[in-house]
């Protein structure tokens, strides 16, 4: 079946500087999600990719899809103390199953 | 209204107790999910409903016991359960399986 890889596991920022994650997958997905799960809460919709080598922005994020629709990344540029949680790709293979998540942290 | 309830937030549980949780939404959502996540994981899929129809189960012990009553609600029925199946109990809708995804605050659940 399909497995969703993601790297790094943990991700301790600078306040200011940027990361970014990676999310790879073993087979072709249809499309890729991207939630967001703030500590004691629920993940949050961030972001649907489609189509093969899409970028999308939402302010300080960018979410890309790879050219195969293996692989899909996050960007965070300025990181804040706001982007503190643990971000998910979710390979939908119909299932929407998740990645095992990027936890950030943000050292002011 | 694009808020999925679940009712209750948190519930503690004996081994022997037979307990329910809810889950609701009225986005005319025709998919829906639940999850359990334990601290520090990620939400692992235990089932999906599709158009009523249970379409998944990744072969959750058949102490959990899912249902789907129309297509606002969805139950988990919970019987005999253990101390390790103490976590977070999510729930999620999506107006189909391919689209974006939203989720309940979770039920906290404790078995002792």
């Amino acid at each position: 079946g399909q497995q969703v890889m993601q790297i790094p596991q943990y991700q301790h920022v600078q306040e200011g500087e940027d990361f970014t994650t990676y999310c790879n997958s073993s087979t072709t997905l249809s499309n890729i999600q991207w939630y967001k799960q703030r500590p004691g809460g629920h993940p949050v919709f961030l972001i649907q990719l489609v189509k093969s080598g899409e970028v999308k922005k939402q302010k300080r994020l960018t979410f890309q899809f790879g050219e195969a629709k293996k692989n899909s990344s996050l960007h965070i540029t300025a990181t804040q103390t706001t982007d503190v949680g643990t971000y998910f790709c979710v390979g939908n293979d119909y299932k929407l199953s998740f990645g095992a998540g990027t936890t950030v942290t943000v050292r002011a | 209204d694009t808020e999925v309830t679940q009712t209750p937030k948190h519930l503690v549980m004996g081994m022997t107790n037979k307990k329910s949780l809810k889950c609701e939404q009225h986005m005319g959502h025709r998919a829906m999910y639940w999850y359990k996540q334990k601290a520090k994981k990620p939400p692992e899929l235990m089932f999906v409903y599709s158009y009523e129809k249970l379409s998944i189960n990744e072969s959750v012990p058949s102490r959990f016991s899912p249902e789907c009553p129309n297509s606002s609600l969805l139950n988990l029925h919970l019987h005999a359960l253990q101390p390790e199946d103490s976590a977070l109990y999510l729930c999620a809708s999506s107006l189909d399986r391919i689209t974006e995804a939203f989720f309940g605050q979770g039920t906290r659940l404790t078995v002792v």
